[in-house]
């Protein structure tokens, strides 16, 4: 089992629909990132999260610490929303900074 | 934000021989970067850890003398593929820490590596 499991792995939607992507983990960590890739194949970074709530524009990103479950929203989806988004989670792993992958969701809008 | 730039962004080689691969902080001092690598339709998989100034650290399985990582300012970091072939056709992708916030990384573009 991975250490970052990440639902749905694909997910179309209509334009306007709200969107959740959720991220669970199975270990202690620092920090929780969600990562959006474009087919280009750039990464940027959306959030970085280490508690409660972070929001900014459309996007919304929660983590609960205590169960270990991190989900980022997008409200009012548009067809540029469409991309492979990523969570990581930040770990100490024999005392380096290590970021750990899920394996990512691809999300299509259409219009 | 801060900017990290790669490059260049695609390259083809032929097998055998040796690509290098930049990757620059541009508006900040990055002491530490990562090297990551991507299969298609796969997640990113850290290959080593550079530091300015030391060797890089490399994650097990990936081979020192195949990748060779050099970090030799506090802006850039090369990765080289030395004696490249096929199955090194990959997405290779940097990043950077941010030096004030521990957990924060700004990744670059990325560079395509195809080799035939």
């Amino acid at each position: 089992k991975n250490e970052v499991e990440q639902s749905p792995q694909n997910l179309t939607a209509q334009e306007g629909e709200f969107i959740t992507i959720n991220c669970s983990y199975s270990v202690g960590i620092s920090a929780l990132h969600w990562l959006q890739q474009h087919p280009g194949g750039g990464i940027v970074s959306l959030f970085m999260l280490s508690s409660g709530k972070k929001k900014h524009g459309r996007l919304i990103a929660t983590i609960n610490i205590q169960e270990k479950h991190s989900s980022l929203h997008i409200t009012a989806s548009h067809p540029r929303d469409s991309a492979v988004y990523i969570c990581a989670v930040g770990r100490i792993i024999q005392g380096a900074q290590k970021l750990v992958f899920g394996q990512g969701t691809r999300l299509t809008i259409n219009p | 934000g801060a900017v990290v730039s790669q490059h260049p962004s695609r390259v083809i080689c032929k097998s055998g021989t040796s690509v290098k691969i930049e990757c620059r902080s541009l508006d900040f001092q990055a002491t530490t970067m990562f090297w990551y690598r991507q299969f298609p339709k796969q997640s990113l998989m850290l290959m080593a850890t550079s530091n300015e100034g030391s060797k890089a650290t490399y994650e097990q399985g990936v081979e020192k003398d195949k990748f060779l990582i050099n970090h030799a300012s506090l802006t850039l970091s090369t990765l080289t593929v030395t004696s490249a072939h096929p199955e090194d056709s990959s997405f290779y992708i940097c990043s950077a820490r941010n030096p004030s916030i521990f957990w924060e990384q700004y990744f670059g573009p990325g560079t395509r590596l195809t080799v035939t």
